[in-house]
């Protein structure tokens, strides 16, 4: 069964600066996709940013990018320039195949400081 | 387009009554999931459907739970009794088994209470 794991439950950022959430997962697949998704305090899940596995190239959706590292089963999202409408909680995700389940890590909880 | 609608948004209710949580998928699309978020075990699947059929109900707790799919486009999941435990907050999401897109966008949650 896949596993994702996020170390980090609490992480803090100023506001303009750079962040950094990490995610690995553990899968004998050699085809899926990633996704990050964010949650608000509103409780809507958001999606990032997503990447499938047989891509090199790292996805990037304006301010948000990924750093997919297939070999080390790592998928980290950076944030930059930060702004305060960030502060939430992170959902990194697993789909082995297309209309599949997903599976969540634990999350992160980011909180942008002015 | 609307995205993905869930009915109520709020629920209340008493240790031992029936609860119903309705979801409507967006438009076109044929893959409907059935999540759960607590604080003790995050966000879990509980049942999925393709082209209106169950495919992994592995995650259903138990069978006071049920969940159906009347129409292409509608999905209920049922609760019956219900329990204190089953207090959280359920969230269905649907994609499209066609195109290129896989993502899997949310509804925007049902929390329910069971006292």
């Amino acid at each position: 069964a896949q596993t994702v794991t996020q170390s980090q439950p609490e992480m803090s950022v100023q506001e303009a600066e750079t962040v950094t959430l990490s995610c690995t997962y553990d899968t004998s697949e050699s085809d899926y996709y990633l996704f990050w998704y964010k949650q608000p305090p509103s409780r809507q899940m958001i999606l990032v940013i997503r990447q499938e596995a047989y891509k090199q190239q790292n996805a990037t959706e304006n301010r948000f990018s990924v750093n997919f590292q297939k070999a080390a089963k790592s998928f980290s999202l950076k944030i930059s320039d930060s702004q305060l409408g960030d502060t939430a909680m992170y959902f990194c995700a697993f789909m082995k195949q297309r209309s599949e389940k997903l599976v969540f890590g634990k999350g992160t909880k980011l909180t942008v400081n002015p | 387009d609307a995205g993905v609608i869930q009915s109520p948004r709020h629920e209340v209710t008493e240790m031992g009554q029936e609860v119903t949580l309705r979801c409507k998928l967006i438009s076109g699309h044929n893959s409907l999931f059935w999540y759960r978020q607590t604080m003790m075990r995050g966000l879990e699947l509980l049942i999925y459907f393709n082209n209106n059929v169950p495919i992994d109900d592995s995650g259903m707790p138990e069978d006071r739970f049920s969940a159906k799919m009347p129409n292409a486009s509608f999905s209920t999941l049922k609760i019956q009794p219900s329990e204190p435990r089953d207090s959280a907050v359920y969230f269905c999401a649907s994609s499209s088994l066609a195109g290129t897109q896989e993502t899997q966008y949310f509804g925007p949650g049902t929390r329910l209470l069971v006292l």
